[in-house]
């Protein structure tokens, strides 16, 4: 079984611009969480889709933002970058029977 | 509300030596713990978990960790490190079910030939 995948790998981008990153979970899996990994401040929780809704949320401001389709692929959205969001944004894939996080290899933003 | 606390960012062993990464937990309800490794430029890859039954878990690449309600711990040990062990580890906690788990700061491991 394919693990989870998250396009672009890297990606470098200017203040002020948007960008939007993917994510493909494991096959079956129905709920895809959101990871913001920084030296500074670890590993952050962004959001948390669950059939296509937000199921839990957390502590960043509304530049970021996302959204799950039906094939349980999710998007994550970041508005306006600033020079702090470059960070490893980290994935993971969720299964209920095996209470377990399942993380791709991550997409590398780095904001100039 | 839950956390955990990864004593010592970083750890240093000779390769052959004991690894023990050290992960204290706090929990309003009995815990699902688990342990991550990340290489560098990589996501976090599941090294075992804990899901209430037996308290000595195994994982992969030797790797085991043991729970103990008493002392709410859960550290992670290898008997003999190894070179390809060197990489960021971090110890989780969840409530389980829908509960976003709640992740240390992580320990990074240095392995001195």
């Amino acid at each position: 079984k394919a693990g989870v995948t998250q396009t672009p790998r890297y990606l470098i981008k200017t203040r002020g611009q948007q960008v939007t990153l993917s994510c493909s979970p494991i096959s079956g899996h129905r709920s895809v969480s959101w990871y913001q990994q920084t030296p500074g401040q670890g590993l952050q929780f962004l959001f948390e889709y669950f059939s296509e809704t937000q199921r839990n949320k957390g502590n960043f401001p509304g530049r970021f933002s996302g959204r799950q389709f039906s094939n349980s692929r999710s998007e994550m959205n970041v508005s306006t970058l600033e020079l702090g969001d470059s960070a490893l944004y980290l994935c993971a894939s969720f299964l209920a029977s095996e209470e377990t996080q399942y993380f791709g290899p991550g997409t590398r933003l780095l904001v100039l | 509300a839950q956390s955990v606390t990864q004593l010592g960012s970083h750890v240093s062993v000779s390769e052959g030596a004991l690894v023990l990464l050290r992960c204290n937990y706090s929990s309003s309800v009995p815990p699902y713990l688990f342990w991550y490794v990340q290489y560098p430029n990589q996501g976090l890859q599941l090294l075992l978990k804990y899901t209430s039954a037996a308290t000595l878990v195994k994982g992969i690449n030797g790797f085991e960790a043991e729970f103990k309600k008493s002392e709410t711990s859960f550290h992670l040990t290898k008997p003999s490190a190894h070179m390809s062990d060197a990489a960021e580890y971090f110890c989780a906690v969840s409530k389980g079910g829908s509960y976003i788990p709640t992740f240390g700061r992580g320990t990074s491991l240095i392995v001195h030939p």
